[in-house]
């Protein structure tokens, strides 16, 4: 059963406007949620994180919204660039719990930034 | 600024081979991993170790084994190489503090024949 969900495989949006990436977990024992960004051919890379003791968290462009009553966070991206166009991994991980450290990763959403 | 290195970005193997995949991480991080990405499944877990000779199994561990001889270095090794294994591996590592992203490889690319 996946733990950590994505479920619109794409997205297409607009250069200039806002991109909205969503993402659902079921494990409410999750306390620490991460977005990566994957070009193809090359390994993803950290955007941002936020702990489930915030609802929001934000660098630069990109803020990420917690909502822990609905196990649900989204990833904003504002103004969204061409260079934006990627797949979208969230991920999360229970820390209280590391023995193990593991992160568990969503399927991905690829982002399509329209000219 | 972390590194994590894998030996190879393209890999073409045949069927009932031993392949092995090098990855090397330069930021002293404790905890290193290995995933697979395929269409439509994302990246899931095959390996992970929190130490040298440490290693735990992943989601999908079947066909695999890891050695960590080395803090830096961990090895995936696939026993006798099946075409399923045709995929994107990805290492990662990660200090023991857990507030702290994983930090990737570029990939390697396998093919099995």
């Amino acid at each position: 059963d996946q733990q950590v969900k994505q479920n619109s495989p794409s997205l297409s949006v607009q250069e200039g406007r806002i991109s909205i990436l969503n993402c659902d977990y079921t494990n409410s024992m999750f306390d620490y949620f991460l977005w990566y960004k994957k070009y193809p051919a090359e390994g993803p890379t950290f955007l941002i994180s936020i702990s489930s003791i915030k609802d929001k968290n934000e660098d630069g462009r990109f803020t990420v919204f917690l909502n822990k009553s609905a196990k649900h966070l989204s990833l904003h991206i504002v103004p969204s660039q061409p260079g934006d166009s990627a797949v979208y991994f969230c991920a999360a991980s229970a820390r209280f719990m590391n023995r193990d450290d593991k992160i568990i990763f969503g399927k991905g959403t690829r982002l399509h930034i329209l000219p | 600024d972390v590194k994590v290195t894998q030996s190879s970005r393209y890999l073409v193997k045949r069927t009932g081979e031993k392949v092995f995949l090098e990855c090397v991480q330069d930021m002293d991080h404790e905890n290193m991993f290995w995933y697979r990405q395929d269409p439509g499944l994302g990246l899931r877990l095959i390996y992970f170790s929190y130490d040298v000779k440490m290693k735990e199994k992943g989601d999908i561990p079947e066909g695999y084994s890891v050695s960590r001889e080395k803090k830096e270095r961990f090895s995936l090794i696939l026993e006798s190489a099946s075409t399923n294994q045709t995929s994107m591996y990805l290492c990662a590592s990660r200090p023991r503090d857990s507030n702290q992203p994983q930090h990737f490889g570029d990939g390697t690319r396998l093919s099995i024949l």
